[in-house]
Order: C-alpha cells, then sequence, then structure tokens
C-alpha cells in the first residue's frame, strides 16, 4: 500500500492565481481531511469528508474548496491565491479505529 | 473538545526514557487520549490512544492517571531518530469527523 499520497510537493503561485492539490488514498477509507501548518504551529483543520460525494468546513475552510468525486481521491482548491495562504498542507484519512494517516505534505508560497 | 497543555519543549539523553505530560482537565468521560508525533517536515504519525487503562505498543506507552485529568507519554528508549513535536490530543471517537485539534505540542530533543 502506498498510504496516503500528494501532489504535488511543492508548488509556487503568484496572487490571484489558482490551483488544485490531489491527495490520493489506497486503504479504501471512508473519512478524509485537509489540514494547513503554518511555521511552528500546529495542524488546523481546512474541510473534511465523512465520504464519496460529502464535504463538510473545518476550522479555517475560507479561501478553500473541495470535492470528493471518488472514495480514493480528495482534491483541495484554491480559487484565487493569497499570500496568507503560504503553508505547508496535510491530507490524512481515517481508518475504523479512528486512527489518521497523514501524507508527506505540499509547501506552497503564494507571492 | 478538551483542550490539552503540554510543555512546549524538552530534552532526553539517548537510551534514556522520554516521559512527556499532557494536562486535560476538562476532559469529558468519553473522550480519549491520542498521542501523535511530528517529525520535521513530515506529516504526523500516529503514537497511541487510550481511554482510561493504561496502553502499551511497539513505540510507546501511555500512562493516564485514575482522574484522567493528565496522562504522560513513555519513549522507554529514545534514539535520535524520537526527536519530533510530540502532540497529545483528546477528542471523542464518534461519527462526526473526529476532528483532530493539535495544539502546540512538544519539541523533544534526543540529544547524544
Amino acid at each position: 500500500n502506498a498510504g496516503v499520497t500528494q501532489t504535488p510537493k511543492f508548488r509556487v503561485l503568484k496572487t490571484g492565481q489558482s490551483m488544485t492539490l490531489l491527495c490520493a488514498q489506497d486503504m479504501n477509507h471512508e473519512y478524509m481531511y485537509w489540514y494547513r501548518q503554518d511555521p511552528g504551529m500546529g495542524l488546523r483543520l481546512i474541510h473534511y469528508s465523512v465520504g464519496e460525494g460529502t464535504t463538510a468546513k473545518g476550522e479555517v475552510p475560507d479561501g478553500y474548496n473541495v470535492s470528493r468525486l471518488k472514495k480514493q481521491n480528495f482534491l483541495l482548491g484554491l480559487e484565487s491565491a493569497a499570500p496568507s495562504q503560504t503553508s505547508v498542507y496535510f491530507c490524512a484519512s481515517r481508518d475504523p479505529t479512528y486512527e489518521q494517516y497523514f501524507g508527506p505534505g505540499t509547501r506552497l508560497t503564494v507571492t | 473538545d478538551a483542550k490539552t497543555t503540554q510543555p512546549t519543549s524538552m530534552d532526553c539523553a539517548e537510551g534514556r526514557a522520554a516521559n512527556l505530560p499532557c494536562n486535560h482537565s476538562t476532559i469529558s468521560g468519553n473522550e480519549y487520549v491520542y498521542w501523535y508525533r511530528q517529525i520535521h517536515s513530515q506529516g504526523p504519525q500516529y503514537i497511541i490512544h487510550g481511554l482510561k487503562n493504561n496502553e502499551t505498543n511497539e513505540m510507546a506507552s501511555l500512562i493516564i492517571t485514575e482522574d484522567r485529568k493528565s496522562s504522560t507519554l513513555i519513549l522507554p528508549h529514545a534514539t535520535l531518530r524520537d526527536t519530533a513535536v510530540y502532540y497529545c490530543i483528546v477528542f471523542m471517537n464518534n461519527n462526526a469527523g473526529n476532528m483532530l485539534t493539535f495544539g502546540g505540542g512538544t519539541r523533544l530533543m534526543v540529544k547524544p
């Protein structure tokens, strides 16, 4: 199993540009999550999904959209990037014992 | 979900036991205590969790006080690779998304 993978690993955007971050898991997990982590801080939840076709807002959802068209994929979109969205983005999925498995992260810089 | 309080940083000598404390004085009866760690630049990694009883696995032991207001994560023989930020999290195991709320964690430095 590859576990949780994230694409891309690094990205630099200019203010106002858009992009989509892809998260994929091969463990057949229902629950998936997107977090962001700013320097020296803990992770904060952006959006999550409890199953295919469903999404919900987390702690810091503004400026982001998500989609879960397939069970194994959870996409995070930035429609108009801002410097405040410079961060490391982590995706996770949850197993039936409530353990969360995290991907390696995507480092995003918005100039 | 209950909040947790952890020391900002700790040092430990290689080969010694690392004891990481966590206070969760407002924990409710059906909330679990979870520990994750984050090695530099990587995604967080699950370590262990418990409700009331002490727990042990191949990575660590978790000691929960009888009143459940605090707990200690024990790494029995710390190695340099255990240098990481350790997060103590409490939350309910239900089907409402199970959002993990990460605080600042404890930065553990294992020294030779």
